[in-house]
């Protein structure tokens, strides 16, 4: 099945800074979304961006589908950005929803 | 208006017992999946209900199954409990369409097994 890598890791940083999140997938999508889980668990809908660029505020975000990538970028961090950010994408089955996540992101943004 | 609503937001069980889940999807969403996240294995696909009919299911033991409601509503239920059962549970709800669509998620529940 399709394949979905976050980088980096992990990634810590002081409150202001600029971040640049990525995300490859193996496979041809039909969907991209990014979500921030947040302390409580739950999923917050960051964007969904199959393709092209698409900006909220001090985030925005990149998917280049011909080259299976796509990049999440947080400008001005504040302490609340911090938490797990996930890319998700669908497994392409057509007539059912099947999201594979990413192993996410742990963003730290220090005060 | 509403997101989804999933309840109870936590659980404690004992190993052997069984639990169900519920999920309330956004009004006018048909399709329901529903996903298990642990620290060890991240977040996996469980199954996904469309028109009370399950379409895709993931790589879990048959203790863990689902179903859905006329109103799109949907449970899930796992059997003879273990210890590893012990997740956050969170489903999904997205408009039908040929292809999947945007999805949302409701606010989880966790599941402690003792």
């Amino acid at each position: 099945g399709i394949q979905v890598e976050q980088s980096p890791p992990d990634l810590i940083l002081q409150e202001g800074a600029n971040s640049t999140l990525r995300c490859n997938f193996s496979d041809s999508v039909n969907n991209l979304q990014w979500f921030h889980q947040n302390p409580w668990g739950q999923l917050i809908n960051l964007f969904y961006i199959p393709s092209g660029t698409k900006q909220n505020g001090r985030l925005s975000a990149t998917t280049v589908a011909t080259e299976r990538y796509s990049l999440l970028y947080i400008s001005s961090s504040q302490t609340t950005d911090s938490g797990v950010y996930f890319c998700v994408v669908d497994s392409l089955i057509q007539g059912a929803q099947k999201l594979v996540f990413g192993q996410g992101t742990r963003l730290t943004i220090n005060p | 208006k509403a997101g989804v609503t999933q309840t109870p937001r936590y659980l404690i069980k004992t190993r052997g017992q069984q639990v169900t889940l519920s999920c309330s999807p956004i009004s006018g969403h048909r399709s329901v999946s529903w996903y298990q996240q642990t620290p060890g294995q991240g977040l996996q696909f469980l199954f996904e209900y469309f028109s009370e009919t399950q379409r895709n299911k993931g790589n879990f033991p048959g203790r863990f199954s689902g179903r859905q409601f006329s109103n799109s509503r949907s449970e899930m239920n796992v059997s003879t409990l273990e210890l590893g059962d012990s997740a956050l549970y969170l489903c999904a709800s997205s408009t039908w369409g040929e292809y999947s669509t945007e999805a949302f998620f409701g606010q989880g529940t966790r599941l402690t097994v003792v």
